[in-house]
């Protein structure tokens, strides 16, 4: 079984200040995909970045970055210049391909809140 | 690209009803759509997996024949709840990935409550 811990339920950071939000896993498969969604309160889920686990290079969009440790099964997400629209819950989710029901599974997800 | 919709965005309904929810890809193929629910300020939980022309695969614990699910084409897949109760009010979300594709995106769900 595949289990997507987040420690953090709660996160606050100053606008223009750089966060970093903590994932680990567990898995026993070598080959599979780490993502970061972002829910607002819309509740429509965003896809913010992805990681394939072969590649050993962080993945980066914008001003969201990745820190990805195969080894240590941690896969922490950066954000540098906070914005207020970057207030929502983060969802770090891993998915394994070769599985009889291949969707993502979920950490417990951590509540991002931007100060002004 | 890669948008998903969800029809209807909320629904209201009398318990032993049923309720049918439509998720639609309206720029891909969607060989493979998946249905998750999310309750109050918990993470998802997948459903059920469905590929389009066969049976749904649904994770344990999911009754099957209380969600139906069906994924008659590459852009359209349905999640019927029957004989709805109280205790299936919650938030339901669709996704869905094109042929070979690793990452899923997400309708932006329905919210059913069972009165």
């Amino acid at each position: 079984a595949q289990t997507v811990t987040q420690s953090q339920p709660e996160m606050s950071v100053q606008e223009a200040e750089t966060v970093t939000l903590s994932c680990t896993y567990d898995t026993s498969e070598s080959d599979y995909y780490l993502f970061w969604y972002k829910q607002p309160p819309s509740r429509q889920m965003i896809l913010v970045i992805r990681q394939e686990a072969y590649k050993q290079q962080n993945a980066t969009e914008n001003r969201f970055s990745v820190n990805f440790q195969k080894a240590a099964k941690s896969f922490s997400l950066k954000i540098s210049d906070s914005q207020l629209g970057d207030a929502a819950m983060y969802f770090c989710a891993l998915y394994w391909p070769g599985g009889g029901a291949d969707g993502l599974t979920f950490g417990k997800g951590t509540h991002l809140i931007i100060q002004p | 690209g890669a948008v998903v919709s969800q029809h209807p965005s909320w629904v209201i309904c009398k318990s032993g009803t049923s309720v049918k929810i439509e998720c639609r890809s309206l720029d891909f193929q969607a060989t493979t759509m998946f249905w998750y629910r999310q309750f109050p300020k918990q993470s998802l939980m997948l459903m059920a997996t469905s590929n389009e022309g066969s049976k749904a695969t649904y994770e344990q614990g999911v009754e099957k024949d209380k969600f139906l699910i069906n994924h008659a084409s590459l852009t359209l897949s349905t999640l019927t709840v029957t004989s709805a109760h109280p205790e299936d009010s919650s938030f339901y979300i669709c996704s869905a990935s094109g042929w070979g594709a690793d990452t899923q995106y997400f309708g932006p769900g329905t919210r059913l409550t069972v009165l």
